[in-house]
């Protein structure tokens, strides 16, 4: 089965200007988290959703960053304005159910100047 | 609240040697653990996982860890490293089982030929 993809792979902005990712989860995939993995450190959860419903964003900044997944399949994660602090690596995962394990992307690397 | 310790930031071996990785948790409920390898420029893939069934746990590629809850230990061990062992290892734990993955700031394991 094809796998968790992402896009883009990179991405280099300025600070202030605005970015968005977009993740396409395993067909049937029910759920889909986003996570933040900053260099150095191990992901951190950004937000979960179950089908187009949102599960956990309690680790979500909501003054700059805004997820969606509005038909329950593809979801796009974005952050504006951007600060240095949010260079990381943003990766995707999604698994069958929230009681299944979670398969994840490649990530998008971004990078903040 | 939960949390996972990675006692190594940095591990060599030379190829054909034992791998020893080493994880202590702390955790309010019967935790569920597991090791993930990243490759770089890759996204996370399950190891293996301990969810209160058998102690010693096998996975995939020859790893296998030993959930000792006196020791509150989790560590991953493996009888002979190969050159493709190479990568960043997370140490993951959770008290809802897949969900609300908590991970520790990685071990990279080195091999040398």
């Amino acid at each position: 089965e094809a796998g968790v993809a992402q896009s883009p792979r990179y991405k280099i902005i300025e600070k202030r200007q605005s970015v968005a990712f977009w993740c396409n989860p395993i067909s049937g995939h029910a759920t889909l988290y986003w996570y933040q993995q900053i260099l150095g450190q191990g992901p951190k959860l950004l937000i979960q959703f179950q089908n187009n419903g949102v599960v956990d964003d309690s680790q979500l900044p909501k003054d700059r960053f805004s997820a969606e997944r509005l038909k329950g399949v593809d979801s796009t994660l974005k952050i504006q304005p951007a600060k240095l602090e949010d260079s990381a690596v943003y990766l995707c995962a999604s698994s069958r159910g929230a009681t299944q394990p979670q398969h994840f992307g490649d990530g998008t690397r971004l990078s903040i100047l | 609240a939960q949390s996972v310790t990675q006692l190594d930031s940095h591990v060599s071996v030379s190829e054909g040697t034992p791998v020893l990785l080493r994880c202590n948790y702390s955790s309010s409920y019967s935790p569920s653990l597991f090791w993930y390898v990243q490759h770089p420029n890759k996204g996370l893939q399950l190891l293996l996982k301990y969810t209160s069934a058998a102690t010693l746990v096998k996975g995939i590629n020859g790893f296998e860890a030993e959930f000792k809850k006196s020791e509150t230990s989790f560590h991953l061990t493996k009888p002979s490293a190969h050159m493709s062992d190479a990568a960043e290892y997370f140490c993951v734990v959770s008290d809802t089982g897949f969900q609300k993955l908590v991970f520790g700031t990685g071990t990279r394991l080195l091999v040398s030929p």
